[in-house]
């Protein structure tokens, strides 16, 4: 089934200590890129990548580091998380971004304590 | 109704009834739009998509209307059902000037009363 996969689904954490999120797609998609969701402000997006070692930031990248180095794989990762990181993430793909559909995973609700 | 920008957060209809979501969109250069249902607790999931070629476009009881003389979509949901019940985000790109993201609006929630 074709499908982007996140993990963890919930995560609670306290100030400062590092994580990571996981993302990985099964299309083979080209381009992946996360957002965040928080009430009344819709999907913002935090960074993207369109191929292999290519990232790019999106609207909201302070906090965030992300990598891309296989295809299927774009982890986001919190060096120092912080309350006001506390939001619902979504990780995305598509065959080459742009004017393409977009996939989305099921999502990671991270409270940070 | 919902845009990249100003939205009507709610709209409620009664089950049964054909409900029509709006989306103003600001770019006029924008030439691909998309449309998802986000249902409480998950990720959005695409519905329906248009190009600027193509005035309308119709999937499973779901049409969408692109009038890119006043800049406005609009996605009609014939016979809404319970199920219908979710945040519908538009989304825009325009390819043309090599922009690699969509933008999302804000979503509008549609209640449906069984």
């Amino acid at each position: 089934e074709a499908q982007v996969t996140q993990n963890p689904r919930y995560l609670i954490t306290v100030t400062g200590k590092k994580l990571t999120v996981t993302c990985s797609q099964n299309m083979n998609h080209e381009y992946m890129s996360w957002y965040r969701q928080d009430p009344g402000l819709g999907l913002r997006q935090i960074y993207y990548s369109m191929n292999v070692e290519v990232t790019d930031k999106g609207d909201v990248p302070e906090g965030y580091k992300v990598s891309r180095k296989e295809k299927r794989n774009f982890p986001l990762i919190l060096e120092s998380p912080s309350p006001n990181q506390t939001s619902l993430y979504f990780c995305a793909s598509s065959r080459r971004g742009g004017s393409e559909k977009l996939f989305f995973g099921s999502g990671t609700q991270l409270s940070v304590l | 109704g919902e845009s990249v920008g100003l939205h009507l957060p709610t709209l409620s209809v009664q089950e049964g009834d054909n409900s029509i979501i709006n989306c103003a969109y600001s770019n006029s250069a924008s030439d691909y739009f998309i449309w998802y249902k986000q249902e409480s607790g998950k990720g959005p999931q695409f519905i329906i998509d248009i190009r600027s070629n193509m005035d309308k476009r119709q999937g499973q009881r779901v049409t969408v209307l692109l009038n890119k003389t006043v800049k406005h979509l609009s996605l009609q949901i014939a016979a809404t059902q319970p199920g219908d019940s979710a945040v519908y985000f538009c989304a825009e790109n325009w390819s043309q000037t090599g922009a690699n993201n969509l933008f999302f609006g804000t979503g509008t929630r549609l209640t449906v009363i069984p």
